[in-house]
């Protein structure tokens, strides 16, 4: 059971735009920082977007990050299959003091 | 560019402890937080601690005091020691950097595989 929330699976098609929801509450992302990783098959995860909506060197604009209230959100436009992985968000939780993530959202392009 | 490299058992029998370490390179431990997490197969992220350079650890409180963190800079190199394991702590093991602020895992090492079985 995460303590964010995010859909198993969303899916579309190549060259589609997709979005990616994560849940919390205010002790974790109404108070604190999103980042969303990636994670490529057999793989680590990889930083995609932090500081809510910030993309480190080398991560292409196709990838965008929101956050409203105790909800952010991942955003993937112009979708290649190379985009196929498993997605997670995560911050800081302040009432556990912990990092905590999302249970990971399948991005299947079809 | 730094990088980070678990080694450590890939098999520990139940009730064993399971310890891990993580050769850091391209980086020193100061300012930063340094953290374990871990994955078991075919599930998601479970964070289980971290070290702050200052000498402070923070860990899960869902793992119930089973979880240590410990660095020593003089080989950089920090490491985990985690008690009591069962099946249930089968997992990919990585190892993992964050910044100035723990909440965002800026770099991961490839992880490894530990399996927890007699």
């Amino acid at each position: 059971q995460s303590v964010l929330t995010q859909p198993p699976s969303v899916s579309a098609a190549p060259g589609q735009k997709v979005t990616i929801s994560c849940s919390g509450s205010s002790s974790n992302i109404g108070n604190n920082y999103v980042s969303w990783y990636q994670q490529l098959p057999g793989t680590a995860p990889k930083l995609l977007i932090y500081d809510n909506n910030k993309r480190p060197s080398g991560i292409p604009d196709r990838f965008s990050g929101s956050k409203s209230g105790t909800s952010a959100t991942l955003g993937i436009t112009g979708l290649q299959t190379g985009d196929e992985a498993d997605y997670y968000c995560g911050t800081w939780d302040s009432s556990l003091s912990a990092v905590v993530f999302g249970g990971g959202t399948k991005l299947i392009v079809l | 560019q730094v990088q980070l490299q678990e080694s450590g058992p890939g098999l520990v029998k139940p009730s064993e402890t399971l310890s891990l370490t993580c050769t850091v390179s391209g980086g020193s431990f100061s300012t930063y937080y340094w953290n374990w997490i871990r994955q078991p197969p075919g599930r998601g992220l479970e964070w289980l601690g971290y070290f702050y350079y200052t000498g402070s650890t923070n860990y899960n409180p869902s793992l119930n005091s089973r979880v240590t963190i410990s660095v020593d800079t003089s080989k950089n190199q920090f490491s985990l020691r985690l008690t009591s394991v069962t099946a249930a702590d089968t997992a990919v093991y990585y190892c993992a950097r964050s910044g100035a602020v723990a909440d965002t895992i800026y770099y991961w090492g490839q992880g490894t595989l530990v399996t927890v079985s007699s």
